[in-house]
């Protein structure tokens, strides 16, 4: 099993370039989420997808837009990226527990520079 | 709003003592508590997981503690080595479980 996989590890765009960040997961999860890592900063929810087919914004969306691709596939799209958006891009994945409570499974991360 | 606390300094330890990391949060009543841990340049690695009505949870030479009263978590790594040293980060979650809310990390170093 790979887990979480994201590509690219590394990218550089130019502000007001685009890009899509992909993410799969190979464990059958529902749900799939998109977070991003500043420094000093906990990890912050931009979308999530409780289940294939429905997408939720979570607390710092403006900017993005995603895509549940499938049941594996949850993409993130910027725009039109601005500097503001450099940071560490975390894809994770997660399935209720039996006792309750979700435990995520995270991809190694996207470093996105916006110059 | 919510808010999520952790030790944003440093803690040093020798190798073989305990070291406690400490969370609070506010504003917030949570039905779970997670830990993480994250290491340098990767994603973070799920540890643990209390609920609200466990005082307690145990897992080889980690602890965590949940007091629901005073709104904190603790967590323990008894017998510490260098390989502990990492990031940890804590991480409550509401009963719908998607918006976990993390806090931004205790990082740990364990000296030889």
């Amino acid at each position: 099993n790979a887990g979480v996989t994201q590509t690219p590890k590394f990218q550089v765009l130019k502000t007001g370039q685009s890009m899509t960040l992909q993410c799969a997961q190979d464990m059958n999860h529902n749900s799939m989420y998109w977070y991003r890592q500043d420094p000093g900063m906990g990890l912050r929810l931009i979308y999530y997808s409780a289940s294939e087919g429905t997408t939720d914004k979570g607390e710092v969306p403006n900017g993005y837009n995603v895509s549940r691709l499938n049941k594996r596939e949850f993409s993130l799209r910027l725009e039109s990226a601005a500097p503001s958006q450099t940071s560490v891009y975390f894809c994770a994945s997660s399935e209720v527990r039996t006792s309750g409570g979700y435990e995520q499974y995270f991809g190694p991360g996207t470093r996105l520079t916006v110059t | 709003s919510q808010k999520i606390e952790q030790n944003s300094e440093a803690l040093n330890i020798q190798e073989g003592k305990t070291a406690t990391l400490t969370c609070n949060y506010t504003n917030y009543s949570p039905a779970y508590l997670q830990w993480y841990r994250q290491d340098p340049g990767r994603g973070p690695v799920f540890l643990l997981l209390i609920r609200e009505n466990e005082k307690e949870k145990r897992k080889e030479r980690l602890k965590v503690t949940f007091d629901t009263t005073l709104k904190q978590s603790l967590f323990h790594i008894t017998a510490s080595q260098p390989a502990d040293s990492a990031t940890y980060l804590c991480a409550p979650q509401g009963t719908g479980g998607f918006k976990t809310i993390f806090g931004a990390g205790t990082r740990l170093f364990v000296k030889a």
